[in-house]
C-alpha cells in the first residue's frame, strides 16, 4: 500500500461550505498526485506537488486548491464545495520519476455534496 | 495536452480465453505507460508499466505492448480467470523533473463468465 493513507474516508456536506481532504505517506516520497475519479472519465490530475511549498495545477484544477507544508502530508481543500465536485478522490504518490516511475494509489474519499 | 483513449469499454470472455485492451495516446513525447486493475470499491493497482525505449514486457498472464510510431499501447491477459475481472485502465505521462502526471483512459469493464 506504500504506506499511504487519506483521511477522511467518506464525507457528506452542503453546497458552499469548505472541505479539505488529507493524504498522508509514511515513506518520505518527493511526489505526490491528488486524483478524482468519476463515471465514464477514468481518473482526472487536480494538483500535484513536486516537494513541500513545490505544487502545480494538473487538468481539474478549477475550484481546488492545495497545500504541502511538509513531506508527508498533502491537503487537498474545496473552497466552496458545489455538487459537481462530487465524487471519489485518490492520493498518489510516485516513486522515483526517471528511475523508477511507479505511481501508487490511496485507498480514496468518498465525498457527497448536497 | 494528452489525450488517451481506451476501447472497448467494455468486454466479455469466456474463463481461459484472451483477452485484449487497446488505447491509443496523443502526445509523443509520452514515456510512460501503465495499466491498473480497479475491483470494486478499491484503490487502482497498478499490475503493469513499459517504458518508452521497450516494445513488450511480460510478466506471468499478462502482457504490454507498445507501438511509438502509431501511438497505441495493449494489454493482454492470456487464460482469464473470474478473479481478472474489474475495471482496467491505460494512462500515458512524459515522466520528467515535475513528477509522473498521468492522463488516464475511461476504463474497460472485464468481465470474465465461468
Amino acid at each position: 500500500d506504500a504506506g499511504i493513507t487519506q483521511s477522511p474516508r467518506h464525507k457528506v456536506t452542503e453546497t458552499g461550505t469548505p472541505v479539505t481532504l488529507r493524504c498522508h505517506q509514511t515513506e518520505n516520497h518527493r511526489y505526490m498526485y491528488w486524483y478524482r475519479q468519476d463515471p465514464g472519465h477514468g481518473l482526472r490530475l487536480i494538483h500535484y506537488s513536486y516537494g513541500v511549498k513545490d505544487t502545480d495545477k494538473g487538468e481539474v484544477s478549477d475550484g481546488y486548491s492545495v497545500s504541502r507544508s511538509k513531506t508527508e502530508d498533502f491537503l487537498l481543500t474545496l473552497e466552496s464545495a458545489t455538487s459537481s465536485q462530487t465524487s471519489v478522490y485518490f492520493c498518489a504518490i510516485s516513486v522515483k520519476p526517471g528511475g523508477r516511475n511507479e505511481q501508487y494509489f490511496g485507498p480514496g474519499t468518498r465525498l457527497t455534496v448536497t | 495536452g494528452e489525450n488517451v483513449e481506451q476501447h472497448p469499454s467494455t468486454l466479455s470472455v469466456q474463463e481461459g480465453d484472451s483477452a485484449v485492451i487497446k488505447c491509443t495516446y496523443s502526445d509523443s513525447a509520452s514515456n510512460y505507460f501503465p495499466w491498473y486493475k480497479q475491483e470494486l470499491g478499491k484503490r487502482p493497482q497498478l499490475i503493469i508499466d513499459i517504458r518508452s525505449n521497450v516494445g513488450e514486457k511480460k510478466d506471468q498472464r499478462i502482457a504490454v505492448t507498445l507501438n511509438k510510431t502509431a501511438k497505441h499501447f495493449s494489454l493482454h491477459i492470456t487464460e482469464t480467470q473470474p478473479e481478472d475481472s474489474a475495471v482496467y485502465f491505460c494512462a500515458a505521462s512524459k515522466v520528467g523533473e515535475y513528477g509522473n502526471k498521468l492522463v488516464f483512459g475511461a476504463g474497460t469493464i472485464l468481465r470474465v463468465k465461468s
